[in-house]
């Protein structure tokens, strides 16, 4: 059973707006969650992250949100630029830093 | 630092024939791990390693399947025989594990064609 999932396989948004990505977990000791971006013939690469003791964590144009009640996360972009074009993957550990368990990934399409 | 290093980039394999991936992960880095990705599946853990020991390998498919790191800076993930179901991305990552969480540094990945 997926414990990180991501329900849209795909996503498009015209450049300038919000790009909106969301992420569900359903493992309550997941502490500390991440986003990956991957580009095609290369390997994912960190992008943001956010630790279960905060709700909100910024950098630049990313923003991720984590509601733990609702065993959510998002990642909002704005504005999009086409250079986001890219497979989104939502990440999450536990304590004791145990491995990253990722969901299936998101792909965003950004059109200028 | 040039980051996590997988050779090779690609291989394309006989269905039955033995196949070697290798990943130099960065220095100083204390934690490997080996992910497949899939269509089906994702980006699924095969196995981990903590200080060059094998910590939770439940996540190999089969006993085709073995992994080895001989020392800090080198890993090998092996399928023998190799089947065509083994076609995949194949990433290696490292990270340096203290206490606190942290991000895994992803290398580019071995793509495995098994014919």
């Amino acid at each position: 059973d997926q414990q990180v999932k991501q329900n849209s396989p795909s996503l498009s948004v015209q450049e300038g707006r919000i790009s909106i990505l969301n992420c569900d977990y359903t493992n309550s000791m997941f502490d500390y969650f991440l986003w990956y971006k991957k580009y095609p013939a290369e390997g994912p690469t960190f992008l943001i992250s956010i630790s279960s003791i905060k709700d909100k964590n910024e950098d630049g144009r990313f923003t991720v949100f984590l509601n733990k009640s609702a065993k959510h996360l998002s990642l909002h972009i704005v504005p999009s630029q086409p250079g986001d074009s890219a497979v989104y993957f939502c990440a999450a550990s536990g304590p004791g830093n145990t491995p990253l368990v990722f969901g299936k990934g998101t792909r965003l399409s950004v059109i200028a | 630092d040039a980051g996590v290093i997988q050779s090779p980039r690609h291989e394309v394999t006989e269905m039955g024939q033995e196949v070697t991936l290798r990943c130099k992960p960065i220095s100083g880095h204390n934690s490997l791990f080996w992910y497949r990705q899939t269509m089906m599946r994702g980006l699924e853990l095969l196995i981990y390693f903590n200080n060059n020991v094998p910590i939770d390998d439940s996540g190999m498919p089969e006993d085709r399947f073995s992994a080895k790191m001989p020392n800090a800076s080198f890993s090998t993930l092996k399928i023998q025989p190799s089947e065509p179901r083994d076609s995949a991305v194949y990433f290696c990552a490292s990270s340096f594990r203290t206490g606190r969480n942290t991000e895994a540094f992803f290398g580019q990945g071995t793509r495995l064609t098994v014919v």
